[in-house]
C-alpha cells in the first residue's frame, strides 16, 4: 500500500514563529487532506488539497502532486496551534479510504 | 450542528466481553468509516461503508464487525474484546467518497480492555 511519511516528528516553537511541516507519499494520489488533532483529541479538517495551494488565515498548504509531497505552513504560531498535524492521502482506485501519516507533534510555547 | 456523534465516549471492558460503538451523522453522507488510533501512530482504517446496507474491510478489520442498517448510523462491534483492542476509536463520514471530498470526524471513543 501507499506509504505516507511526515517530518519532522516533533517540533517546538515559540509563539510568533513560523513553521513548515512536510508530507511525502509514495504513490499518485487523488486526495490529500491535512488535519489538526488538538490536545483533547478532536480531529479538525484543515485542508482538502490534492494539488495546488490554499490559504486559510495563518495556515496555508501546497501540494506538488507530480513530486509526491505536500507542505503545511503555519505563520505567527499561537499556543492554540499546539497538537498533532496529520497528513492523509487517498489513492486512485481505492476511493472511500484515507491512509494517514504518523503525524507531526507541535508544541507552541510562550 | 451535531455533525458526527459517537457513543459511548469512554468504556472499560473485561477481556472477552462484547460491546458496540454507535456512530451517527446528520449530514446525509453516503460514506462512513471507523478508524482506530494508537499512541504515537496515525489513524488506521478498520471498516468502512459506501452506503446503507454495505460494509467493507479496511486495513485492520480482524476482531471487529460493523453494520450500516440505516444511512445515518454505522455500528462497530467487538464480539470478544482483547487487550490489543485498547485504543481510541474515531468514526467519520464523507460524501461522494473520500476521493474528492472532505471527511468529518467524531470526537472519539476511548476504550480500555483489561
Amino acid at each position: 500500500g501507499i506509504q505516507v511519511e511526515q517530518s519532522p516528528p516533533d517540533l517546538i516553537l515559540q509563539e510568533g514563529a513560523n513553521s513548515t511541516l512536510r508530507c511525502n507519499f509514495s504513490d499518485s494520489v487523488n486526495n490529500l487532506q491535512w488535519f489538526h488533532q488538538n490536545p483533547w483529541g478532536q480531529l479538525i479538517n484543515l485542508f482538502y488539497i490534492p494539488s495546488g495551494t490554499k490559504q486559510n488565515g495563518r495556515l496555508s498548504a501546497t501540494t506538488v502532486a507530480t513530486e509526491r509531497y505536500s507542505l503545511l505552513y503555519i505563520s505567527s504560531s499561537q499556543t492554540t496551534d499546539s497538537g498533532v498535524y496529520f497528513c492523509a492521502v487517498g489513492v486512485s482506485g481505492t476511493a472511500s479510504k484515507l491512509t494517514f501519516g504518523t503525524g507531526t507533534r507541535l508544541q507552541v510555547t510562550l | 450542528n451535531a455533525g458526527v456523534t459517537q457513543t459511548p465516549k469512554f468504556r472499560v471492558l473485561k477481556t472477552g466481553q462484547s460491546m458496540t460503538l454507535l456512530c451517527a451523522q446528520d449530514m446525509n453522507h453516503e460514506y462512513m468509516y471507523w478508524y482506530r488510533q494508537d499512541p504515537g501512530m496515525g489513524l488506521r482504517l478498520i471498516h468502512y461503508s459506501v452506503g446503507e446496507g454495505t460494509t467493507a474491510k479496511g486495513e485492520v478489520p480482524d476482531g471487529y464487525n460493523v453494520s450500516r442498517l440505516k444511512k445515518q448510523n454505522f455500528l462497530l462491534g467487538l464480539e470478544s474484546a482483547a487487550p490489543s483492542q485498547t485504543s481510541v476509536y474515531f468514526c467519520a463520514s464523507s460524501s461522494l467518497g473520500v476521493s474528492g471530498n472532505t471527511i468529518y470526524f467524531g470526537e472519539g471513543s476511548w476504550l480500555t480492555v483489561v
